[in-house]
């Protein structure tokens, strides 16, 4: 089992920017997960899919952030414009059933924007 | 509002002890409750979950105990081993959400 899996592991970017962040869930679960870690807030969570659905985004920051699942095997986070306060790690995770129970996260993809 | 936290920041132990790690929450439709284990440049890592309907589960080494009358939760690590430092966090997720609320952390730091 090849786990969650992100790309790219490292961004960085220039105020202003387009970023477009990847993650592929484990084969099989149908729930997906966007957080989103920094040292003054923590883990938050941004937005969850069930079976390629958004099911709650209120925890998207603003407009420039946007969530996508075309498919059940991938999702991207994009933020047009980045910001410098967007710098954090994004981490993708993913669970089997529609309750978000067992969690499995990915590696993580830390994003600078200078 | 809803919050999970955790009683200590730091906790320093020896290899071979014991560790036990606390966690607090004030929500009290928290029905779910689970334990990752965070190590430097990694992502969270499942270690043991438990749901409001039981007090006490065990894994390999880890137990988890759930005090619903005074909403704390605790994890304990059993001959805390040097591989066992990371930062561990504890979180929750109330009736009808899927969506888990992270505490803030707590380091655990084993001493050979």
């Amino acid at each position: 089992d090849a786990g969650v899996i992100q790309s790219p592991r490292h961004e960085v970017t220039e105020m202003g920017q387009e970023v477009t962040l990847r993650c592929k869930p484990i084969s099989g679960h149908n729930s997906l997960f966007w957080y989103r870690q920094t040292m003054m807030r923590g883990l938050e969570l941004l937005i969850y899919f069930n079976n390629n659905v958004p099911i709650d985004d209120s925890g998207m920051p603003e407009d420039r952030f946007s969530a996508k699942m075309p498919n059940a095997s991938f999702s991207t986070l994009k933020i047009q414009p980045s910001e410098p306060r967007d710098s954090a790690v994004y981490f993708c995770a993913s669970s089997l059933g529609p309750q978000g129970y067992e969690q499995y996260f990915g590696p993580g993809t830390r994003l600078t924007v200078t | 509002g809803e919050s999970v936290g955790l009683h200590l920041p730091t906790l320093s132990v020896q290899e071979g002890d014991n560790s036990i790690i606390n966690c607090a929450y004030s929500n009290s439709a928290s029905d779910y409750f689970i334990w990752y284990k965070q190590e430097s440049g990694k992502g969270p890592q499942f270690i043991i979950d438990i749901r409001s309907n039981m007090d006490k589960r065990q894994g390999q080494r880890v137990t988890v105990l759930l005090n619903k009358t005074v909403k704390h939760l605790s994890l304990q690590i059993a001959a805390t081993q040097p591989g066992d430092s990371a930062v561990y966090f504890c979180a929750e997720m109330g009736t009808g959400r899927r969506a888990l609320t992270f505490g803030s952390g707590t380091r655990l730091q084993v001493q050979p």
